[in-house]
């Protein structure tokens, strides 16, 4: 069964410094692709960046990059120049299987402080 | 945004009642997934639908039921609802070309 693990419940950042969250998976399926969302107190789900696991390179989406490593399954997120809007949960998610499996790690908190 | 809907938003039941929520999307996904959400568990999956009347459990899928008769509704039942049911639900559909999920507003659910 695939897993999904966020080591850190809970981070916390300077404004304008860089944060990295961590997020683990275990599977044996060679095709899948990650995610990772943020929930702020508004509770929606929104998300900040996606790679797909055949693509080596890594995702960067603004002050948003991922360090996608497939042979160690890890794939953290790195935000730089926090924000206090970068205040929220984060979870991580991975998807794939013939059915579409998708699973959520437990979310890692982040607190911005000014 | 996909624009997904969930009704009600928020509801207060007494235990032992039947609940039904109701997910709406407007993009023809085929995919649609029913979740929910409790602090130290992140979100947990359901129920998920893959084609119209096409529906398989989750990891927490006891005491829930689901439906789906056509492609835009997606409906989560509890037959007899538990304090334990106490929660958030998500409704959340996958895009078809980037394999997203794509949320909607969140129903809180509260069993007294």
């Amino acid at each position: 069964a695939q897993t999904v693990t966020q080591s850190q419940p809970e981070m916390s950042v300077q404004e304008a410094e860089t944060v990295t969250l961590s997020c683990t998976y275990d599977t044996s399926e060679s095709d899948y692709y990650l995610f990772w969302y943020k929930q702020p107190p508004s509770r929606q789900m929104i998300l900040v960046i996606r790679q797909e696991a055949y693509k080596q390179q890594n995702a960067t989406e603004n002050r948003f990059s991922v360090n996608f490593q497939k042979a160690a399954k890890s794939f953290s997120l790195k935000i730089s120049d926090s924000q206090l809007g970068d205040a929220a949960m984060y979870f991580c998610l991975w998807g794939g299987g013939s059915q579409g499996n998708l699973i959520f790690g437990k979310g890692t908190k982040l607190s911005v402080k000014p | 945004d996909a624009g997904i809907t969930q009704s009600p938003r928020h509801k207060v039941t007494e235990t032992g009642t039947p609940v039904t929520l109701r997910c709406h999307q407007t993009e023809n996904h085929r995919y649609m997934y029913w979740y929910r959400q409790d602090p130290g568990h992140g979100l947990r999956l359901i129920h998920y639908s893959y084609g119209v009347k096409d529906t398989d459990k989750g990891e927490v899928s006891d005491g829930y039921s689901v439906s789906r008769s056509k492609t835009e509704d997606f409906l989560l039942t509890l037959e007899s609802a538990t304090s334990s049911q106490t929660s958030v639900y998500f409704c959340a559909t996958r895009g078809t070309r980037t394999n997203e999920q794509f949320f909607g507003p969140g129903t809180r659910l509260t069993v007294l």
